[in-house]
């Protein structure tokens, strides 16, 4: 299985709220898990990325955390702002073949 | 560092033309590249894998003989959309994979290239 799922599909956020995105995979093989940001008519941009030995990686306002044994990842932005509304894609590969399986994305709106 | 280009950022052809998009890694040399699509408001999808002086590595379900890759140089590869077609509109990304990436496995995307076949 190369699926990785993610939701929700949008979610609406106030100023200053958390906002926060799961991704599940079934693919035991996958050993890197990147989240990407992307704002419309431009590619997407390296947020965060964590591997399967670590359960939490913080970068500024950005979290993920992994849970290897649900095969469960999330990202978790923190003090959320107008200026993060943009689609979210989380992603996974694996040694042998880096090519990213994405994530179905989420459109994050943060209100004022 | 690590910038990625496409070029042109957006194109607009006759139905039947063929196409050519550049994806450069700036600053950094790539001995994988990766061609994606997105089609408004979805996810991207692997087209191909392109390896620096070897054919490239098709995903399933994709032509071949329609989407043309060359990766002649470690910062440089070409997609080719042959006889475009409207259905072939869509939106492509490049990406480019660090010949030191190591442990980290960042890929860096381009911005993409707009294609409206009419």
């Amino acid at each position: 299985q190369q699926q990785v799922k993610q939701s929700p599909q949008s979610l609406i956020v106030q100023k200053g709220g958390i906002s926060i995105i799961n991704c599940a995979y079934e693919n035991t093989a996958f050993d890197y898990f990147p989240w990407y940001q992307q704002f419309p008519g431009k590619g997407p941009a390296l947020l965060i990325a964590i591997r399967p030995d670590v359960s939490e990686k913080k970068e500024g306002r950005f979290t993920i955390s992994f849970n290897k044994s649900a095969k469960q990842f999330s990202l978790h932005i923190m003090d959320s702002q107008p200026g993060d509304s943009a689609t979210y894609f989380c992603a996974a590969s694996m040694a042998g073949r880096r090519a990213l399986t994405f994530g179905s994305g989420t459109r994050l709106q943060v209100q004022p | 560092g690590a910038v990625v280009s496409q070029h042109p950022s957006w194109v607009i052809c006759k139905s039947g033309t063929s196409v050519k998009i550049e994806c450069r890694s700036l600053d950094f040399q790539a001995t994988t590249m990766f061609w994606y699509r997105q089609f408004p408001k979805q996810s991207l999808m692997l087209m191909a894998t392109s390896n620096e002086g070897s054919k490239a590595t098709y995903e399933q379900g994709v032509e071949k003989d329609k989407f043309l890759i060359n990766h002649a140089s470690l910062t440089l590869s070409t997609l080719t959309v042959t006889s475009a077609h409207p259905e072939d509109s869509s939106f492509y990304i490049c990406s480019a994979l660090p010949r030191t990436s190591g442990a980290t496995d960042t890929q860096y995307f381009g911005p993409g290239t707009r294609l409206t076949v009419l």
